[in-house]
């Protein structure tokens, strides 16, 4: 079956806009997550959505926020950028439902974003 | 934080045994030890994971020592695609609780 898809894979934006970024889950995938990675401070969680809900939430600023629709895609939106939102920004998805025994995520290639 | 220590870099021979520790020193009762590997510009791979018995797929090999404070994967026969971040992460077992990623080892196979 089709793995974890994010669109664009490249972006270059300037200081100051907003940026919205895509990630189609593998079918039957409820949970999406969201990871930002740079060469400072390595791969960090973003957020998760489940059921269009966000269910955790990890230490970043409110200019970082997302949203999952009824199909489990999900979109992430960054805005006002700044040249430190430069990164490749991974999704990940997994079957795990609340309360569920972890399975293992499945990443998608990323989307690597520069600010310009 | 991460709660586990490894190495920053390991080397290994092409069809050689390649063995990556993980100190997890602090790990709980109900936490899993998960394995996943970054190659250059991709998105991670997970690879296998295990709670306190060893585990293998077709991937790799888990062993957990019996006080669970470290662990040690293995690739039976390395191959230059094997070439990557290794990261091992320590994780509750329900709740799909963040992945915390740390540094992981750079491991590079060398023909």
């Amino acid at each position: 079956k089709a793995g974890v898809t994010q669109t664009p894979r490249y972006l270059i934006k300037t200081r100051g806009q907003q940026v919205t970024l895509s990630c189609s889950p593998i079918s039957g995938h409820r949970s999406v997550s969201w990871y930002q990675q740079t060469p400072g401070q390595g791969l960090q969680f973003l957020f998760e959505y489940f059921s269009e809900t966000q269910r955790n939430k990890g230490n970043f600023p409110g200019r970082f926020s997302g949203r999952q629709f009824s199909n489990s895609r999900s979109e992430m939106n960054v805005s006002t950028l700044e040249l430190g939102d430069s990164a490749l920004y991974l999704c990940a998805s997994s079957s795990a439902a609340l309360r569920a025994r972890n399975t293992e995520a499945f990443f998608g290639q990323g989307t690597r974003l520069t600010v310009v | 934080d991460a709660k586990t220590t490894q190495p920053t870099s390991m080397d290994c021979a092409e069809g050689r045994a390649a063995n990556l520790p993980c100190n997890h020193s602090t790990i709980s009762g109900n936490e899993y030890v998960y394995w996943y590997r970054q190659i250059h510009s991709q998105g991670p791979q997970y690879i296998i994971h295990g709670l306190k018995n060893n585990e293998t797929n077709e991937m790799a090999s888990l062993i957990i020592t019996e006080d669970r404070k470290s662990s040690t994967l293995i690739l039976p026969h390395a191959t230059l695609r094997d070439t990557a971040v290794y990261y091992c992460i320590v994780r509750v077992g329900v709740g799909n609780t963040p992945l915390v990623f740390g540094k992981g080892t750079r491991l590079s196979v060398i023909a």
